[in-house]
């Protein structure tokens, strides 16, 4: 079993929808990281998250250490948006500098 | 700064050729790592490095092998490659480990026929 789970797998939202992507892991971690991966290709990173919320433009990353739980959402979403949302995660256990990711949530917001 | 570079782009291998996935980065990171990318699974850990002269194994080593000789390149060698190792790579970087913000390059895409 996955230690990360996404959800949803698919999205689907009209132009200026409130969407919310959700991220749950099944270990104690010590960070967590949202990415987007551009239809291209490329990949970079939104947030990295260890406690709370960030906020950046019209993305904003919340994180609950006790329910083990992080969710990322994107306010007045635009077609530009369309892209697929990745969670990784780093564990706590052995100081390993190692992540482990979702599979992914595929956003595409239509005009 | 060109960030996380990566050569090349694309490549057709046959099985039993070797090759090197290059990837450099300039921006003096200490911590970089490689990654594999297959359809409808996640990113998946093949090496990583804490600095130069140190690297580790992730979550799926078998068939790779990597040098960490200098802070701004980290080569990723197929030895001998198989089909099963099409897929997309992708190299990233960050300050000083997984706890940072993680820089990509642009991948490579290899097949393996």
């Amino acid at each position: 079993k996955n230690e990360v789970e996404q959800s949803p797998q698919n999205l689907t939202a009209q132009e200026g929808e409130f969407i919310t992507i959700n991220c749950s892991y099944s270990v104690g971690i010590s960070a967590l990281h949202w990415l987007q991966q551009h239809p291209g290709g490329g990949i970079v990173s939104l947030f990295m998250l260890s406690s709370g919320k960030k906020k950046h433009g019209r993305l904003i990353a919340t994180i609950n250490i006790q329910e083990k739980h992080s969710s990322l959402h994107i306010t007045a979403s635009h077609p530009r948006d369309s892209a697929v949302y990745i969670c990784a995660v780093r564990g706590t256990q052995g100081g390993s500098e190692k992540l482990v990711f979702g599979k992914g949530t595929k956003l595409t917001v239509n005009p | 700064n060109a960030g996380v570079t990566q050569t090349p782009k694309f490549q057709v291998l046959k099985t039993g050729q070797s090759m090197t996935l290059q990837c450099a980065q300039d921006m003096n990171h200490e911590y970089m790592s490689w990654y594999r990318q297959d359809p409808g699974m996640g990113l998946r850990l093949i090496h990583y490095s804490v600095g130069a002269g140190i690297t580790d194994q992730g979550e799926v080593p078998n068939g790779y092998n990597v040098s960490r000789s200098t802070t701004e390149d980290f080569p990723l060698r197929l030895l001998s490659a198989a089909p099963s190792q099409t897929s997309v790579y992708f190299c990233a970087s960050s300050y000083a480990g997984v706890s940072y913000e993680q820089y990509f390059g642009p991948g490579t895409r290899l097949t393996v026929t």
